[in-house]
């Protein structure tokens, strides 16, 4: 079976520019996590999607950054306009359901370099 | 609030000696725990889990025990391989947190032959 697909595997754009990351859950999963990692704040949940609704956006640090899940099968992170520090892995998760005994199941994340 | 407290690394160690990695837990309710590995370049990987106090999950050698009084989840394997080299985290899910997981800050181990 497939895992969780994300693209692009790594993006560099320079500083002000709209940057588009993609994942593809595993079929049958019904939540959706978007996840950011970086040496200074560790891994940070940004937001999580059950059955295609957004559940917990708390996490997005501001307005720059939109989620959507159109459908089970694909959901995008946009940053608008990007910031340099912006720059950090992002990892696309996604879980049977939502429920706390549930695993998450990664992708193999997108490097985003913001210059 | 919740949160895992790791120790820090990295931990450096030779090739068939013990493992182990501490990681204990601050939460309100009964949460699940879990321990994810993830290897250079790659995403996180689930190495196993502990659901309810008590329980022990294990997976590839390691395991680690649900300790509700000490509030731990200890990670522990008996003789670590070249391989085992990754950072581990430790994470938990807590009931009224719907489907967040909380992470620790991650230790990286380093296996020497």
């Amino acid at each position: 079976d497939a895992g969780v697909i994300q693209s692009p595997r790594h993006e560099v754009t320079e500083m002000g520019q709209e940057v588009t990351l993609r994942c593809k859950p595993i079929s049958g999963h019904n939540s959706l996590f978007w996840y950011r990692q970086t040496m200074m704040r560790g891994l940070e949940l940004l937001i999580y999607f059950n059955n295609n609704v957004p559940i917990d956006d708390s996490g997005m640090p501001e307005d720059r950054f939109s989620a959507k899940m159109p459908n089970a099968s694909f959901s995008t992170l946009k940053i608008q306009p990007s910031e340099p520090r912006d720059s950090a892995v992002y990892f696309c998760a996604s879980s049977q359901d939502q429920g706390r005994t549930d695993t998450q199941y990664f992708g193999p994340g997108t490097r985003l370099t913001v210059l | 609030g919740n949160s895992v407290t790791q120790m820090e690394g990295p931990v450096t160690l030779s090739e068939e000696a013990f493992l182990t990695i501490n990681c204990t837990y601050t939460a309100t309710g009964y949460p699940s725990l879990f321990w994810y590995v993830q290897y250079p370049g790659e995403g996180l990987q689930l190495l196993l889990k502990a659901t309810k106090a008590d329980d022990k999950g294990s997976n590839k050698g390691f395991e680690a025990t649900y300790r509700k009084e000490t509030t731990s989840f200890h990670l522990e394997k008996g003789s670590v391989q070249v391989s085992d080299s990754a950072v581990y985290f430790c994470a938990l899910n807590e009931n009224n947190q719907g489907g967040k997981l909380i992470f620790g800050q991650g230790t990286e181990l380093s296996v020497k032959p």
